[in-house]
């Protein structure tokens, strides 16, 4: 059964810090990895998607890493703002066969930046 | 694109009544997924649909849950009969079936209180 886990589940950092959330699962047979972001009382915003051939993909200041043999995937914000300030959440997609679509999420990182 | 369309925002009702909770995907988007968020047991999948066929409903907590897909653009969730151990937030989210490169986009969501 596939398991994710996100280390640290809080995180508080000064304004202009890079940072670094990290994501962990059992299973390596993935079709792919997101990371969402969410903010308060609202649903949940796709940031960054990797592909189980990729090993990285960049959006702004994000940069998202997978090492699928490792079971790891990290989230790199950099010159973190105030406005970064929400819960980060990763999530697998299963890889059972060309049908499947089935994402399991991990427990998010509820990140505050400090001004 | 308007996005994915959950109704209503909020919902308070009663135990014991029955709650139709509403979902129209994003259009073009084949797969549809309902998902519940609490602070104790995180985002779980309840069920999903693939061109409108429930694929796996294993997350469905008990029978008092059922959920629809009757055409493309819409879909339910019902509770009958609610109980205050379903209050939760309810996410719906979709995306492309066959494109893994397709993020999945959710709903704002349905606060439901059940007292």
């Amino acid at each position: 059964k596939q398991e994710v886990t996100q280390i640290p589940a809080a995180l508080s950092v000064p304004e202009g810090e890079n940072l670094v959330l990290n994501c962990s699962f059992t299973d390596s047979a993935i079709y792919n990895l997101q990371w969402f972001r969410q903010d308060p009382g609202k649903g949940l915003t796709s940031l960054l998607l990797i592909q189980s051939s990729q090993r990285e993909q960049t959006s702004g200041r994000l940069n998202a890493s997978l090492d699928k043999s490792s079971g790891r995937s990290t989230l790199y914000i950099a010159a973190s703002q105030p406005g970064d300030s929400a819960t980060y959440l990763c999530a697998v997609r299963l890889l059972y066969g060309g049908a499947t679509n089935k994402l399991i999420f991990g427990t998010g990182t509820l990140l505050a930046v400090q001004p | 694109d308007a996005g994915v369309i959950q109704s209503p925002r909020h919902e308070v009702t009663e135990m014991g009544q029955e709650v139709t909770l509403r979902c129209k995907p994003i259009s073009g988007h084949n797969s549809l997924f309902w998902y519940r968020q609490t602070m104790m047991r995180g985002l779980e999948l309840l069920i999903y649909f693939n061109n409108n066929v429930p694929i796996d409903d294993s997350g469905m907590p008990e029978d008092r849950f059922s959920a629809k897909m009757p055409n493309a653009s819409f879909s339910t969730l019902k509770i009958q009969p609610s109980e205050p151990r379903d209050s939760a937030v309810y996410f719906c989210a979709s995306n492309r079936l066959g494109d893994t490169r397709s993020p999945l986009h959710f709903g704002n969501g349905t606060r439901l209180t059940v007292t």
